[in-house]
């Protein structure tokens, strides 16, 4: 069964420093979600693609966070530099329209940073 | 706008008994619905999704959720608890235009299940 992979699993940094994430979505999903779920809440979009184009980053701290999608396929989430509020559960998803409508959203398994 | 609630941050049931878990929701179109479940340090698993097809939704692991407009409710129910049904559950909705396939989730703040032996 095709997933949506994320590395690394686990990030430790210090803080001011640079961290990256990496996303692949499954193939043939156009849409991309990066998401930020803080321990104890639900998940929050930090930004959408619709292949290579960003449609929604209205909640990315741009100051400090930045997304691509270089070929609309793989995506990468960086953070310069990191505080210790930037401590969450950073996740990609991916979609596609079902013939039923209501576009279902496919979840990797997340990248849990730790800023010291 | 669209928002969630999701009532009770924790919920414990005994092994066999009924599980409820209450999702309340908000939005300006009519929605699209979700109940995803997370276990420890892993992603969101969709559990089941309401589409405007049937009210009554049938999603993975027996679990099944009711849409009630009337109630802006889209409660997560399950006849008989499993200690392996322990987890995070949340409950989304999407703005999603129909027809479209954009469209961004809005997430509860999760509800914790236990099940005890």
């Amino acid at each position: 069964e095709a997933e949506v992979a994320q590395s690394p699993r686990y990030k430790i940094t210090e803080k001011s420093q640079a961290v990256a994430f990496w996303c692949d979505p499954i193939s043939g999903h156009a849409t991309l979600y990066w998401y930020r779920q803080i321990l104890g809440q639900g998940p929050e979009l930090l930004v959408q693609f619709q292949d290579e184009s960003v449609v929604d980053d209205s909640q990315l701290p741009k100051d400090r966070f930045s997304a691509e999608r270089l070929k609309g396929v793989d995506s990468t989430l960086k953070i310069q530099p990191a505080e210790l509020g930037d401590s969450a559960m950073y996740l990609c998803a991916s979609s596609f329209k079902t013939g039923t409508g209501g576009h279902e959203q496919y979840f990797g398994p997340g990248t849990r940073l730790t800023v010291t | 706008a669209q928002s969630v609630t999701q009532l009770g941050s924790h919920v414990s049931v005994s092994e066999g008994a009924l599980v409820l878990l209450r999702c309340n929701y908000s939005s300006s179109v009519p929605p699209y619905l979700f109940w995803y479940v997370q276990y420890p340090n892993q992603g969101l698993q969709l559990l089941l999704k309401y589409t405007s097809a049937a009210t009554l939704v049938k999603g993975i692991n027996g679990f099944e959720a009711e849409f009630k407009k009337s109630e802006t409710s889209f409660h997560l129910t399950k006849p008989s608890a499993h200690m392996s049904d322990a987890a995070e559950y949340f409950c989304a909705v999407s703005d999603a235009d129909r027809g479209s396939t954009l469209g961004r989730l809005y997430f509860g703040r999760g509800t914790q299940l236990t099940v005890w032996p």
